[in-house]
């Protein structure tokens, strides 16, 4: 059975710490693998990594993929209040399936 | 404003009511999605569409039915036969699906069971 493993579950850090984010999975048919922020409501995207060992960055974020050994990080540097979300990592697989992860819930403390 | 919208934020429904959720989108996104989220737990499929007049059960179906009849739009409706619909439901779509693409969300639906 397909599944993606995030962890922690949760996280509380003070603003200016650095974190990682873990997900690891076992999917057939493995096509990308993307992040998402969901803070409210509806998640929105932040990266998609397709090829292994090529990093993806955005201001304070970045990511990687490991192919070999099934997983990939996000990395969130100096972080920032605003920064408190659940962090969701999905996996596309074949050609409509997307599996998602439980969430990694980040709260960043003043 | 290209996106995708949901209605009605906020839906209460009374034990053994069939209720619609709405979902469309204007990004002309070939496939669409509807995903059900508990707390703590990820995101559950519930049916998805490649293109009109088609639709398949993803992993949770039972108690669910849609359609899609126009590109733009794919309904939900949770039926009295889903034994816990307490939950907040999204939408979302992509470009063709498969490719590598990302979905877009909706800002969703929670629906409470009284």
């Amino acid at each position: 059975e397909d599944k993606v493993v995030q962890s922690p579950l949760s996280l509380v850090v003070h603003e200016g710490d650095t974190v990682t984010l873990n997900c690891s999975y076992e999917v057939t048919n493995f096509r990308s693998l993307l992040w998402y922020k969901q803070e409210k409501k509806a998640p929105t995207f932040l990266f998609m990594l397709t090829s292994s060992g090529i990093e993806k960055k955005s201001g304070r974020l970045s990511s990687i993929l490991d192919k070999k050994e099934l997983f990939s990080i996000l990395n969130i540097t100096a972080t920032q209040t605003g920064d408190s979300a659940v962090y969701l990592c999905a996996v596309a697989s074949g050609t409509y399936k997307y599996i998602f992860g439980t969430g990694t819930r980040l709260k960043v403390l003043a | 404003d290209g996106g995708i919208t949901q209605s009605p934020k906020y839906l209460f429904r009374k034990e053994g009511q069939n209720v619609t959720l709405s979902c469309e989108q204007n990004l002309n996104h070939d496939a669409m999605y509807w995903y059900r989220q508990d707390p703590g737990q990820g995101l559950r499929l519930i049916y998805y569409s490649q293109i009109v007049n088609d639709f398949q059960k993803g992993d949770i179906a039972e108690g669910y039915s849609v359609s899609r009849e126009k590109k733009e739009s794919f309904p939900l409706t949770v039926t009295s036969a889903q034994k816990n619909p307490t939950a907040f439901y999204l939408c979302a779509s992509s470009m063709m699906a498969g490719d590598y693409n990302e979905q877009f969300f909706g800002p969703g639906t929670r629906l409470t069971v009284l």
